[in-house]
């Protein structure tokens, strides 16, 4: 499959848990994205990165999730001190910045408890 | 920012009856107008999508249509099949596209009785 991948595709954590999600894009693309999705609605953006830069990130719930993208292939998303209403999918897509079709990954569901 | 609202939230139809689902945004500068479909519990599916410089698109059963000046964009489905049921969201570019980053309608769960 060489399309985007997402690791792992369920999380459950206790509240106050810090969580780390990957994500793999499609090897040719240069911007990856970062959307949550909860019950009902349709993905809200979070982040993207441009090769390995940051480019948007005022998105972000609150200063306790972060991303990185290290190397501009795959990327991280972290959550720390979850909390129950961080409880969501959260989506990676990847696109090519001269086409702006996204492509996504099957998700990470996180289920706080 | 972009804000993007879709209708109806759900729609059920016979098979073989046609399928219209309308959404408006809110920022004139943006540029690219994408569908999704999402099955349930599987990742959203890009199936369709137009850019401002045309007013309609056609791919088989499926035609998206645009309309600048009223802001507003619409995804048709013909000839539905149980198939097609799943749920669709329409997107908008923000930042007038020049992130790549969407702004999503809430969907609408579509479902096609055989």
């Amino acid at each position: 499959d060489t399309g985007v991948s997402q690791d792992p595709r369920h999380k459950i954590t206790k509240r106050g848990q810090n969580v780390t999600f990957r994500c793999d894009p499609i090897s040719e693309h240069n911007r990856l994205y970062w959307y949550r999705q909860t019950l009902g609605q349709g993905p809200e953006f979070l982040t993207y990165f441009q090769n390995e830069a940051q480019l948007e990130k005022s998105r972000l719930l609150s200063d306790r999730f972060s991303a990185e993208r290290p190397k501009g292939s795959f990327s991280t998303l972290e959550i720390q001190r979850t909390e129950q209403g961080d409880s969501a999918m959260y989506l990676c897509a990847s696109s090519w910045d001269r086409n702006f079709q996204a492509f996504f990954g099957q998700g990470t569901r996180l289920t706080v408890v | 920012g972009e804000n993007v609202e879709q209708h109806p939230s759900t729609l059920s139809v016979q098979e073989g009856d046609s399928a219209v689902i309308k959404c408006t945004y809110s920022d004139s500068a943006s540029n690219y107008f994408p569908w999704y479909k999402q099955e349930l519990g599987k990742r959203p599916q890009l199936i369709i999508d137009i850019r401002s410089n045309v007013g309609e698109k056609k791919d088989q059963r499926i035609a998206v249509t645009l309309n600048k000046t009223a802001k507003h964009f619409s995804l048709h489905i013909t000839e539905t099949q149980p198939e097609d049921s799943a749920v669709y969201f329409c997107a908008a570019s923000d930042h007038g596209g020049s992130q790549g980053n969407l702004i999503f309608g809430k969907g609408t769960k579509l479902s096609v009785k055989p």
